[in-house]
């Protein structure tokens, strides 16, 4: 089976432009979940999707904003961009919202210029 | 919220070394979970453990939920496995540690 996919792998883009981010769950998992990761540091919890609810959010400006799709696929929008939102971004899905292992995808690594 | 530790920070070791990296948190927590970050970034899932004791092959690890640790033993350790070990704990969302950078040398 496929593990979790991410699309782009790598994206630049300038100062106030708006992203898209997509994420494909492992078949069979509901539950889809976007961290970023800055240079040096481990992965910040941004959202957290079930069954297309938004089950969590993490400490992050409402410029971020995320949707879940009934195939469980997910996008991840960031408005506004900043130099700061240079990252990579990691999508992982589990079979349900809490309590479940987390698989990873290989991320999107996005460069603001 | 949640505190998430990992020690030591840098660990380097010499091929065929043994290590043990430890991971502390503040919370009673549902989920544990142990990763492996390899040089291109790929996340690798090591083990889900929130207690008792798992092992895989050359690596094992041990949470002991009631003391709020988990240790992951890495024996005989390969050049392969260097890289950034994380400790990510969940209650309300998923926490990861800052991590440990192993670098095993030959």
């Amino acid at each position: 089976d496929a593990g979790v996919t991410q699309s782009p792998t790598h994206l630049i883009k300038t100062r106030g432009q708006q992203v898209t981010l997509r994420c494909s769950p492992i078949s069979g998992h509901k539950s889809v979940s976007w961290y970023q990761q800055v240079l040096g540091q481990g992965p910040q919890f941004i959202f957290q999707y079930y069954e297309k609810e938004e089950r969590g959010r993490g400490n992050f400006p409402d410029r971020f904003s995320a949707r879940q799709f009934p195939n469980y696929s997910s996008e991840l929008n960031v408005n506004a961009l900043l130099l700061g939102d240079s990252a990579l971004y990691l999508c992982a899905s589990s079979r349900r919202g809490g309590d479940q292992p987390q698989h990873f995808g290989d991320g999107t690594r996005l460069s603001i210029l | 919220g949640i505190q998430v530790e990992q020690s030591p920070p840098d660990l380097i070791l010499q091929e065929g070394a043994n290590s043990t990296l430890r991971c502390n948190f503040s919370d009673s927590v549902n989920n544990l979970q142990w990763f492996h970050q390899n040089p291109w970034g790929q996340l690798i899932n090591l083990f889900y453990i929130p207690s008792g004791t798992k092992q895989n092959g050359r690596l094992s690890a041990t949470t002991v939920a009631t003391e709020r640790y988990s240790l992951l033993y890495i024996s005989s350790s390969q050049t392969t496995d260097s890289g950034v070990y994380f400790c990510a704990v969940e209650l309300n969302d998923m926490r990861f540690g800052a991590g440990t950078r192993l670098t095993v040398k030959p």
